[in-house]
């Protein structure tokens, strides 16, 4: 399998971004998407995840009100909106699918960059 | 949320040498739904470890891992040159994801 994302983005404060998740080469509806970032010096940190199958999603407490996620099965594509940028989200954001062995495919990485 | 708890922060060592690193969780990580992801500057992380012992496909045996409940332990056996990064532990049990703060394993 591998998941490939959509390109860089650089944005403005109180702007949204999307980062999709383009999945190949296995079942979309058998496995979810996961997304992770990482800002600039720190670790890793799990955003939300959403199933391939029926649509079902979690996020972390901390982008409650501000993040969205979505599937197009037809694409085979997952989709995350983070809304009300800061630059605290300025990170790498990367896609991975969620399978029962943890997040097992990794996409390439969207640079995300908000700015004045 | 289930909090995860890496240390050391930083492991300073040299090839050949033998790596511990441990994750201790603030709750128990039912089914042991435990997984380590090696990361390297510029890449995106890869699965090494999943449900707390076992190794994902391709992943040399020098790498193991074991543990259950709250503590879990990923052990390089000898260091090779490629294997100086970045470890994160993450639990998947819970609907709510978390990784733990990563350790650095650097060249001494």
């Amino acid at each position: 399998g591998q998941v490939v994302q959509s390109g860089d983005e650089v944005k403005k404060p109180g702007a949204s971004v999307k980062v999709s998740c383009k999945a190949s080469g296995y079942s979309f509806s058998s496995y979810g998407m996961s997304w992770v970032r990482q800002a600039p010096g720190q670790g890793l940190e799990w955003m939300a995840w959403i199933s391939g199958l029926n649509g079902r999603s979690q996020h972390a407490q901390k982008f409650q009100g501000r993040v969205t996620m979505s599937t197009d099965t037809s694409t085979n594509i997952a989709t995350m909106e983070l809304r009300s940028l800061t630059s605290d989200d300025t990170a790498v954001y990367y896609c991975a699918r969620r399978s029962p062995l943890g997040l097992d495919v990794w996409g390439q990485g969207t640079t995300v960059i908000v700015s004045s | 949320e289930i909090v995860l708890t890496q240390s050391p922060g930083t492991l300073s060592l040299s090839p050949g040498e033998r790596a511990t690193l441990s994750c201790g969780a603030s709750q128990s990580v039912a089914g042991n739904f435990l997984a380590w992801y090696q990361h390297k500057p510029g890449q995106a992380p890869s699965l090494l470890i999943h449900s707390a012992s076992k190794r994902a496909t391709d992943v040399p045996d020098r790498f193991s891992a074991s543990g259950s409940g709250t503590n879990f332990t990923l052990t390089i056996t000898r260091l090779e040159p490629e294997d100086f990064a970045v470890y994160y532990c993450q639990q998947y049990s819970s609907l709510l994801y978390t990784f733990g703060q990563g350790t650095k394993v650097e060249i001494k």
